[in-house]
């Protein structure tokens, strides 16, 4: 069936460091690609998603590349901020079950001043 | 305009108790999904609404778990004679259509439930 596997956390940074969160999935077909990030307090909020190969998609900052060859969907971001502080969770749309997202266990991010 | 609701926020039950957890989504929304996020784990699928039918029940974890959805709006997930290991957070998402796949789920807050 369908899985994501994201690393570990939690991860503590300061800030304007440079912040990696690895995603793998394994699907059949070629799935829609997302991440959802849940701030403190907050509901899941969709941060960025890629709907095929090489696409990238970015939003405030953080940017993550399709890759089918490897099959990751890594998130960046160039430079955090304390207020990216929250819980990052990778996910995935597969086409033969295109209403139901699989999650990753998501990743606890928490950046310092 | 309003955003997924849930209710109650918050729920402590005793084990062995019914309880009923509320799922107001966006209007206009014909999809409906509850997922249940366990600690120490990633959300996990339970069901999926369109308009008042259930299409895809697979991820419910037992017949102790129904849902039923009225009007093509409010959701209800009832858990009967709850077990501790239902302690979780309920996640429920509604999004224009189940299909096709880009279209985005909007998550409500959650209702966390504690089972003594």
């Amino acid at each position: 069936g369908d899985s994501v596997t994201q690393m570990e956390g939690p991860v503590t940074l300061s800030e304007e460091a440079f912040l990696t969160i690895n995603c793998t999935y394994t699907a059949t077909g070629y799935p829609s690609l997302f991440w959802y990030v849940q701030y403190p307090g907050e509901g899941l909020q969709l941060l960025l998603k890629a709907t095929k190969a090489d696409d990238k998609g970015s939003n405030k900052g953080f940017e993550a590349t399709y890759r089918k060859e490897t099959t990751s969907f890594h998130l960046e971001k160039g430079s955090v901020q304390v207020s990216d502080s929250a819980v990052y969770f990778c996910a995935l749309r597969d086409r033969s079950n295109d209403y139901k997202l699989s999650f990753g266990a998501g990743t606890t991010v928490t950046v310092r001043a | 305009g309003a955003g997924v609701s849930q209710s109650p926020s918050n729920k402590v039950t005793e084990k062995g108790k019914d309880v009923e957890l509320r799922c107001d989504p966006i209007s206009g929304h014909t999809a409906l999904y509850w997922y249940r996020q366990s600690l120490g784990q990633g959300l996990e699928f339970l069901i999926y609404f369109q308009g008042n039918s259930a299409p895809d029940k697979s991820g419910l974890p037992s017949d102790r778990f129904s849902a039923e959805r009225t009007g093509g709006s409010v959701s209800t997930l009832t858990i009967q004679r709850t077990q501790q290991e239902d302690s979780a957070v309920y996640l429920c998402a509604s999004s224009l259509d189940g299909r096709p796949r880009e279209n985005e789920q909007f998550f409500g807050p959650g209702t966390r439930l504690t089972v003594l």
